[in-house]
């Protein structure tokens, strides 16, 4: 069971905006900002937002991050097939990071 | 460019010791923290621990305190994740990736490309 709650699945089809929940506590999102992860198959996570909002070089502005109070969530709009990864919210608990269980997006 | 090289898979039995590391290149090595991630067969991300190379600061989820050893050795580059006694359940692989700024919280955008480790009697 993980800390950070995210729905297992999400799916959507090409051109449509969808959108992944995490659901976490005070302890972590409700007082820490939020990142989120691409997971494509057989590769390394890939950082895509960063301060619950912030894109790194290179992401592009389809993805979109916001966080409020005790939850966040991750946008994207445009869907692509290449988008169809698993993704990972993690934030900051105390001294140590905690991970969503993850949501593998489907794009039909 | 940013590089983060880890060892090779490695297969191992119950109860053997095991380190594996993760070099860093292109960058101020010990400028930037270094985390560790768990990634069992078909599961999650798992945050393991974290550190500091300029000054060793070591942070590890309560998850796996006592169970794995992370450091850093400045002189080449390279981080650290040590098992003492490995256990079945330790079968997975292992990503090591370093902090987007110098600044806190690290964030982890640079990623190595894992490390598999096995382990079976």
């Amino acid at each position: 069971q993980s800390v950070l709650t995210q729905p297992p699945s999400a799916s959507g089809t090409p051109g449509q905006r969808v959108t992944i929940s995490c659901s976490g506590s005070s302890s972590n999102i409700g007082s820490n900002t939020v990142n989120w992860y691409q997971q494509l198959p057989g590769t390394a996570p890939k950082l895509l937002i960063y301060s619950s909002n912030q894109r790194p070089s290179g992401v592009p502005d389809r993805f979109s991050g916001s966080k409020s109070g005790t939850s966040a969530s991750l946008a994207i709009s445009g869907l692509q097939s290449e988008d169809e990864a698993d993704y990972y919210c993690a934030a900051w608990d105390d001294s140590h990071v905690v991970f969503g269980g993850g949501t593998k997006l489907t794009v039909l | 460019e940013v590089q983060l090289v880890q060892s090779g898979a490695e297969v191992k039995k119950p109860g053997e010791s095991l380190k594996i590391s993760c070099k860093g290149s292109g960058y101020s090595f010990t400028s930037y923290w270094i985390g560790w991630v768990r990634q069992m067969p078909g599961k999650g991300l798992e945050w393991m621990g974290i550190i500091y190379p300029g000054d060793y600061d070591t942070r590890y989820s309560p998850s796996f305190q006592g169970q794995v050893t992370i450091s850093a050795d400045k002189s080449i580059s390279t981080a650290y994740l040590q098992w003492n006694s490995l256990k079945a359940s330790d079968t997975a692989m292992y990503y090591c990736a370093r902090a987007r700024s110098i600044w806190w919280p690290p964030e982890l955008i640079y990623w190595g490309q894992g490390t598999l480790v096995s382990v079976s009697s």
